[in-house]
């Protein structure tokens, strides 16, 4: 089946630095990679995603990129901000029998220190 | 706006114990998922059901069971809790088959003791 890994495990940054969290796959056959956010005591919720017809995204602080040659991809949020402390967690997801499989990484937990 | 709900937020269970716990959503969604999270292993796939009365083993069924006998409730047995079931327990929906995007609820953390 579909392995995800995520690192790092944790992350810290200044308030006003950049982010990086990488993630690689190993099915081939994975066509959508979203990443969702956890805060602390809250759901995970999704913040970006990308289908593998797609190298690069952005939404303003955040962008993911993907290397399907590679299998891995990555969220990079720029000048971080305290409220983007939170557990995140990247997946890998492929149809299968009719229906939409997602496989999540490992989670990274990101304090930004302002 | 997709809302799922749980019925409990924390849950204390002795081992042995069948345990029940639920999720409602209110979108009439399809697809329905039971996850848990521990720290360290991420969120692991316990269950789905992508229809009424079926369902389909995830990575990790063992030890549990679930049903869902209407669309917008999707149950999460544990037969006979053990203390190794001690997780935070994770329902999401998602529209239909081809839809992507999951739908959380806000997790119920059980304690087996």
């Amino acid at each position: 089946g579909e392995n995800v890994e995520q690192h790092p495990s944790t992350l810290s940054v200044q308030e006003g630095d950049s982010a990086v969290i990488k993630c690689t796959y190993s099915d081939s056959a994975s066509n959508y990679f979203p990443w969702y956010k956890q805060e602390l005591g809250k759901r995970p919720q999704l913040i970006i995603d990308i289908r593998s017809n797609v190298g690069e995204k952005k939404d303003q602080r955040i962008a993911v990129t993907l290397n399907k040659t590679a299998k891995h991809f990555s969220l990079h949020i720029t000048e971080t901000q305290p409220e983007d402390s939170a557990v995140y967690f990247c997946a890998a997801s492929k149809r299968t029998g009719g229906y939409q499989k997602v496989t999540f990484g490992t989670g990274t937990k990101l304090q930004v220190i302002p | 706006d997709v809302k799922v709900t749980q019925s409990s937020r924390y849950l204390v269970k002795r081992t042995g114990e069948k345990v029940f716990l639920e999720c409602v959503q209110d979108m009439d969604h399809e697809n329905m998922f039971w996850y848990r999270q521990d720290p360290g292993l991420g969120l692991r796939l316990i269950y789905f059901s992508y229809d009424v009365k079926m369902k389909e083993k995830g990575d990790i069924p063992e030890g549990y069971s679930v049903s869902r006998e209407k669309k917008e409730r999707f149950s999460l047995i544990l037969e006979s809790a053990s203390t190794n079931q001690t997780s935070m327990y994770l329902c999401a929906s998602s529209m239909d088959r081809g839809s992507d995007e999951q739908y959380f609820g806000p997790g119920t953390r059980l304690t087996v003791t």
